[in-house]
């Protein structure tokens, strides 16, 4: 089982629908992260977060630390949010575990 | 927050050859590593680039073939060698204070090997 799973994979969505992005992990943690990695390769830490909710302009993340689930959340979507998402929790051993990502495209 | 440049930011070798990435960043930090991002996999990480001493590698990757430099706190490069076509991957970049809930990343390094 991977250690971090993030679903879904891929997302294709109107602009200005509600996205949903869900990341589940199997590791005791300090913090999550939520990364986004545009298609130059390019990678922007997004939020980093331990407990309840963070906000951030149209982007809000929230995590369960008894649940191991986190989600992160898009408003009124734009196409420039199209990107892939990446989840990343820290192991036992301190490394940092990324999850696979979702690619999400926000039609204009 | 720490900013974060990589050089070069794509490149396309060929095979047999080596290619040195740079990465500066804009003040001292601690912990720096280096991971790899195979097409359509998840990053990974090579190693953690300790300054004054040598790098420590993740199972998997070794010195001869990814050597790596950190000549003072905010510098480090990653060389890769003898390139072969499956070295074709991004390469980043990222910083950290020393807690792993602390990390900033570099743009990336997209080399291609042909």
């Amino acid at each position: 089982k991977n250690e971090v799973e993030q679903s879904p994979q891929n997302l294709t969505a109107q602009e200005g629908e509600f996205i949903t992005i869900n990341c589940s992990y199997s590791v005791g943690i300090s913090a999550l992260h939520w990364l986004q990695q545009h298609p130059g390769g390019g990678i922007v830490s997004l939020f980093m977060l331990s407990s309840g909710k963070k906000k951030h302009g149209r982007l809000i993340a929230t995590i369960n630390i008894q649940e191991k689930h986190s989600s992160l959340h898009i408003t009124a979507s734009h196409p420039r949010d199209s990107a892939v998402y990446i989840c990343a929790v820290p192991n036992r051993d301190d490394k940092i575990i990324f999850g696979k990502g979702t690619r999400l495209h926000i039609l204009p | 927050s720490a900013v974060i440049s990589q050089k070069p930011s794509r490149d396309i070798c060929q095979r047999g050859t080596s290619l040195t990435i740079q990465c500066q960043v804009d003040s001292q930090v601690t912990m720096m590593f280096w991971y790899r991002q195979q097409p359509g996999q998840s990053l990974t990480l090579i190693a953690t680039a300790n300054q004054g001493s040598e790098a420590t590698y993740e199972s998997g990757f070794v010195i001869d073939k990814f050597p790596i430099s950190r000549p003072n706190l905010t510098f480090s490069t990653l060389t890769v060698s003898n390139m072969s076509p499956e070295d074709s991957s991004i390469y980043l970049c990222s910083v950290g204070s020393g807690h792993s809930y602390e990390q900033y990343f570099g743009p990336g390094t997209r080399l291609t090997v042909t």
